[in-house]
């Protein structure tokens, strides 16, 4: 079984739609939760990180962490096809900065 | 433009030859870590760097080393490469919950 698991889509939505990404964890020792954005033939950019369960909001991004299910989500509001990406969920793993990546969801926001 | 800079952008060699991968964290930065993104494995952690030390080791084959060197750059080396070898390498620097990328060296192994 894989630590994290990320459907990798692809998923379209229209623009102005609320994008909802989310991810499942196995281990409930995991403390760290990141989401990373990659546009194609980038690097991984660093969007959003939240520490143990809760909300956490940055402009039009929300992160939701929920321990007991082993859930994490990303939403995008106001979608724009600027927002058209791969997501990646990341868990840090211990404490030196082993992340453990999702396989990523491809995101396309269509005008 | 997160800070890190990799050298080379692009490198295309055959299979068995050795090649050096370079990183530059960003100002201030004292560890580096090194990645491998390809399409049937995803993004994977290879190695940690810390001031020159190394700290955590991922699924790092034994042909590939690494190095942190005392002005923090690191460079990675490969050796007698593969065909499945090729992939996408990104080094990150900052802390262990806020990594910051570097645009990545793509390495073709023909």
């Amino acid at each position: 079984q894989k630590e994290v698991e990320q459907d990798p889509g692809p998923l379209s939505v229209p623009e102005g739609a609320i994008v909802s990404l989310n991810c499942t964890y196995s281990n409930s020792a995991f403390q760290y939760f990141m989401w990373y954005r990659q546009y194609s033939r980038k690097g991984p950019e660093l969007l959003m990180y939240t520490y143990s369960s809760g909300n956490k909001e940055d402009g039009r991004f929300t992160a939701q962490v929920d321990k007991s299910s082993k859930y994490i989500s990303l939403f995008i509001r106001d979608s724009q096809p600027s927002d058209s990406a791969t997501y990646l969920c990341a868990i840090l793993t211990d404490s030196w900065g082993k992340l453990q990546f999702g396989a990523g969801t491809q995101v396309v926001v269509t005008p | 433009d997160s800070g890190v800079t990799q050298t080379p952008k692009h490198l295309i060699t055959a299979t068995g030859q050795r090649v050096t991968l370079r990183c530059s964290p960003r100002s201030g930065d004292l560890s580096v870590y090194w990645y491998q993104q390809s399409l049937d494995q995803g993004l994977q952690f290879l190695i940690q760097y810390y001031n020159g030390e190394e700290r955590a080791k991922g699924n790092i084959l034994e042909r590939f080393s690494a190095q942190q060197f005392p002005d923090l750059h690191s460079e990675l080396n490969l050796s007698s490469l593969e065909l499945g070898d090729s992939a996408l390498y990104f080094c990150a620097s900052g802390g262990a919950d806020t990594q910051y990328f570097g645009p990545g060296t793509r390495l073709t192994v023909l």
